[in-house]
């Protein structure tokens, strides 16, 4: 399988407190993103990530990609309950005609 | 304006009967995709379209057929509907094969 899996499956915290995701894949990429979708609504794209790049920040938002350990980790700062949603990472390998596979996704729950 | 709509919102029918979701986007995308999610929340790619033209076909039966008028638009239709086809079904178009994708807002079936 090309998807790529996150972790953890569900996360709870207090609003204020950073929040971190990871994803892992298995092939190499052309890219990885960070999509949000909120609880019966379409993914909103938050973040992309190319394969010769290391960190990217966007608002709250840092992602990190370590292509040598097929990995990547979002990062939300000071969290709000706004952010309650779910999060998946979607990679687009390489040679698969820039093709998404998106992860498992994970559940982050912000208590206000 | 909506960048991706998608209609009908919700779709209800029985195990064999015909069904078609349309899919419409206003954002002059060259490339538009169907995506099932499961009861998981798994994300996986069914058809890709790139101006008009069919990509890549992830090993969806042949009851699945997309049908592209046009490139700003993208219809799914079903044929012969059973019970494990019961999901939510997403259109997305992005401006470059495999980079940002925007999402409609779903299109839920349910097959009893």
């Amino acid at each position: 399988s090309q998807q790529g899996e996150e972790d953890p499956q569900a996360l709870s915290i207090q609003e204020g407190e950073n929040a971190t995701m990871n994803c892992s894949y298995k092939t190499s990429i052309n890219n990885l993103q960070w999509y949000r979708q909120n609880s019966g609504r379409g993914l909103v794209h938050l973040i992309l990530i190319r394969s010769n790049e290391r960190e990217k920040h966007s608002g709250r938002l840092r992602v990190t990609l370590d292509t040598s350990k097929k990995s990547s980790s979002l990062l939300i700062t000071a969290s709000r309950a706004a952010d309650t949603a779910s999060y998946f990472c979607a990679t687009v390998p390489d040679g698969t005609g820039n093709q998404f596979y998106f992860g498992t996704g994970t559940s982050l729950t912000v208590i206000p | 304006d909506t960048a991706v709509s998608q209609t009908p919102k919700y779709l209800v029918t029985q195990m064999g009967n015909d069904k078609s979701i349309k899919c419409e986007q206003n954002l002059g995308h060259d490339t538009m995709y169907w995506y099932k999610q499961d009861s998981k929340k798994f994300l996986k790619i069914m058809f890709s379209y790139n101006n008009k033209e069919l990509i890549i076909n992830e090993t969806v039966p042949n009851r699945f057929s997309p049908k592209s008028p046009d490139k700003a638009h993208l219809n799914l239709h079903i044929n012969s509907l059973e019970l494990g086809d019961s999901a939510v079904y997403f259109c997305a178009s992005s401006q470059v094969w495999g980079y940002e994708a925007f999402f409609g807002q779903g299109t839920r079936l349910t097959v009893v």
